[in-house]
């Protein structure tokens, strides 16, 4: 079964680098991790993504993830921090089954992050 | 960049009434998918859609529910009967598909269902 914790409830900053911890559990051997930043008006941004078969750490924008993968841990990385980066951020586990076909995903229960100017 | 739509952005009805909420997805994704978002929780999967068939579904998608996309227009959700316990926020997404960089998924802004 797959699961999705994401440790922290909350988190603040003030203007600076942001590191939001992620734990899953899957059974598959192929998985994506992505992560997504819902607005406070409800809508999801997606914001990066991890494949779990590519070691290297992946970057987007300000946006970066720390892959550890024998652990089942994934961090997000958020530099240099704007108070428009306020939100709660979701990690989401997609597994990709021999067949391949585009599953539901799992959601984390969410951080709240709070970027103060 | 890509949107999904949902149609209305809130809905309120009376338990055991039917409810139909509608989703615009991204024009040529061929996946389609509906979450349920309790207050405070975290979005859970309720089902997939592709090619006309519900490929996999969670144990939250009771049998009161059904989805359908007839001719390519509007991938719905029905709910019948509404139940006091559907009341939450329901997300549409959608996805290109296969593999890693077609997994992600686009989500609408939700419909807030209300069942009094």
């Amino acid at each position: 079964a797959q699961r999705v914790t994401q440790v922290q409830s909350t988190g603040s900053s003030q203007w600076g680098e942001v590191t939001l911890d992620c734990s899953y559990e899957t059974s598959e051997y192929s998985y994506l991790i992505l992560w997504y930043r819902q607005l406070f008006s409800g809508e999801m941004v997606f914001l990066i993504y991890q494949p779990s078969f590519d070691t290297q750490n992946q970057r987007s924008g300000h946006y970066s993830v720390v892959f550890q993968k024998s652990f089942k841990s994934i961090s997000l990385v958020i530099s240099a921090s704007q108070p428009e980066d306020s939100g709660t951020y979701f990690c989401a586990l997609s597994e990709l089954p021999r067949n391949n076909y585009a599953q539901g995903l799992t959601f984390g229960l969410g951080t709240r992050v709070s970027v103060f100017p | 960049g890509p949107k999904v739509l949902q149609i209305p952005s809130h809905q309120i009805i009376d338990m055991g009434q039917m409810v139909t909420l509608n989703c615009d997805p991204v024009s040529n994704h061929l996946y389609f998918y509906w979450y349920k978002q309790i207050l405070g929780q975290q979005m859970e999967f309720l089902v997939n859609f592709y090619n006309g068939k519900v490929m996999e579904k969670s144990k939250l998608f009771k049998d009161q529910f059904s989805v359908e996309r007839p001719d390519g227009s509007y991938f719905t959700l029905k709910i019948q009967p509404t139940a006091l316990e559907d009341s939450a926020v329901y997300f549409c997404a959608s996805s290109l598909g296969l593999g890693d960089i077609y997994a992600e998924q686009f989500f609408g802004p939700g419909t807030r269902l209300t069942v009094l």
